[in-house]
């Protein structure tokens, strides 16, 4: 069965900071990712998304940005964070009908 | 781009009531989607609804969608403590294209179930 890992759990980041969260798929090839962004725990945000290695689209512009470097993995990154980056960042998977979460970063940027 | 709104967006509840919510979308939309998400935790998927007048039910929970109306709803019957959460609609935020994790959310539904 296909799993799908996220790490950190929690973080808390000052302002101005580098920021890497990694995401990992288990159990499927060559998945469509995602990275989704909920704000105060309200509706979510599509950010990214990617449909293979190397191959990434930006939803919205901002001060985040992702990469691919293998086949089921996705890495959400930044240079400099900014306050307003807080948020809890899901990434998640896709088949046809479904889209599969995990189990998310709760982000603080203080 | 596809529009998703939600309401209400606070309900609270009895145990024992029913109650539905309601998600209407901006333009047409073969698919739409229910999750639930319990405080500080991830989405889980509750239904997946994908053609004019499909329903299904999970337990307490009924979903279903009218493509013509634009509009899925979640019925809620004998409301249990349990069902406490929030819950999103969602549905494909482009039409067409094969990419099928692109979605757009509502607001979400916070539902309290008390006593």
């Amino acid at each position: 069965s296909q799993t799908i890992h996220q790490w950190p759990a929690t973080l808390v980041q000052p302002v101005g900071s580098p920021l890497s969260l990694e995401c990992t798929v288990e159990g499927t090839s060559n998945p469509n990712l995602y990275w989704y962004r909920q704000a105060a725990g309200r509706g979510l945000q599509l950010l990214f998304y990617s449909v293979g290695i190397g191959q990434i689209s930006s939803e919205v512009p901002q001060n985040l940005s992702a990469s691919r470097p293998q086949d089921r993995q996705f890495i959400l990154s930044s240079k400099k964070l900014l306050l307003s980056d807080s948020g809890f960042y899901l990434c998640a998977w896709s088949t046809y009908e479904k889209l599969f979460f995990g189990s998310g970063t709760q982000l603080s940027v203080l | 781009e596809l529009k998703v709104e939600q309401n209400p967006l606070f309900l609270s509840m009895q145990e024992g009531k029913n109650y539905t919510i309601y998600c209407n979308y901006s333009t047409t939309s073969d698919r739409l989607y229910w999750y639930r998400q319990d405080p500080g935790k991830s989405l889980e998927s509750l239904f997946v609804l994908l053609s004019n007048g499909a329903v299904k039910q999970e337990g307490r929970l009924m979903a279903s969608l009218d493509t013509k109306a634009r509009l899925s709803t979640l019925h809620i019957t004998a409301a249990v403590h349990d069902l406490s959460a929030t819950y999103f609609c969602a549905g494909p935020l482009y039409a067409g294209g094969t990419s099928y994790g692109k979605l757009t959310f509502g607001q979400g539904t916070i539902l309290t179930v008390h006593p």
